[in-house]
């Protein structure tokens, strides 16, 4: 069965203070593996899509990497408007995405 | 900028009416997708269509039907609403070949 978890399930930053998201998927036949980040009470907004293991994406403080087993999301220097739900997704045959189940991210200034 | 759109952000509906909630993308995506979110429980699948009047089963469709008419608008039918069909509801769309989904601002439905 596809499933995708991820660690912590939340994590509290100083501003400045970098870390690193993780998260790990069995997916058949991934097609693609996306972050997106969810601010409370609103739908996910789309960070990144890797599809090779290797590749790396940056945005901001942000940079997503992609292993054959985990994809980590890295926030360096974080600011407390990067607090949120991050959360990522494996693509799979057929159309559909498997989510996990969010890391819940806090920077205090 | 891709752009999903929900008629609704907050609805209250009473047990056991019928409830409609519309999304609508302005993309020309062929998939669009209707996920229920819960705390603890995540994103799940209630329905997905792939094409015009074309549609599957998600993880969760009991209770739900749906309807696509016209390849930008996708509609989540509760036929008899209950109360634990209280939830956050979201609406995604994405093109071909596992794209990118991009998703609307939700909508917060609450059943009493």
């Amino acid at each position: 069965e596809d499933q995708v978890t991820q660690s912590p399930e939340a994590l509290r930053l100083q501003e400045g203070e970098s870390s690193s998201l993780n998260c790990s998927y069995t997916v058949s036949g991934l097609r693609g593996l996306f972050w997106y980040r969810q601010d409370p009470g609103k739908g996910p907004e789309f960070l990144f899509t890797l599809y090779s293991a290797g590749e790396e994406k940056e945005k901001e403080r942000l940079k997503a990497t992609l292993t054959k087993k985990e994809s980590f999301l890295h926030i360096t220097a974080p600011k407390p408007e990067d607090s949120a739900t991050y959360l990522c997704a494996g693509g799979g045959y057929g159309q559909n995405f498997v989510f996990g189940p969010g890391t819940r991210l806090s920077v205090l200034p | 900028d891709v752009k999903v759109t929900q008629s609704s952000r907050y609805l209250v509906k009473r047990t056991g009416e019928k409830v409609f909630l519309e999304c609508v993308q302005d993309m020309d995506h062929e998939n669009m997708f209707w996920y229920r979110q819960d705390p603890g429980l995540g994103l799940r699948l209630i329905y997905f269509s792939y094409d015009v009047k074309m549609k599957e089963k998600g993880d969760i469709p009991e209770g739900y039907s749906v309807s696509r008419e016209k390849k930008e608008r996708f509609s989540l039918i509760l036929e008899s609403a209950s109360t634990n069909q209280t939830s956050m509801y979201l609406c995604a769309s994405n093109g071909p070949f596992n794209t990118e989904a991009f998703f609307g601002q939700g909508t917060r439905l609450t059943v009493v």
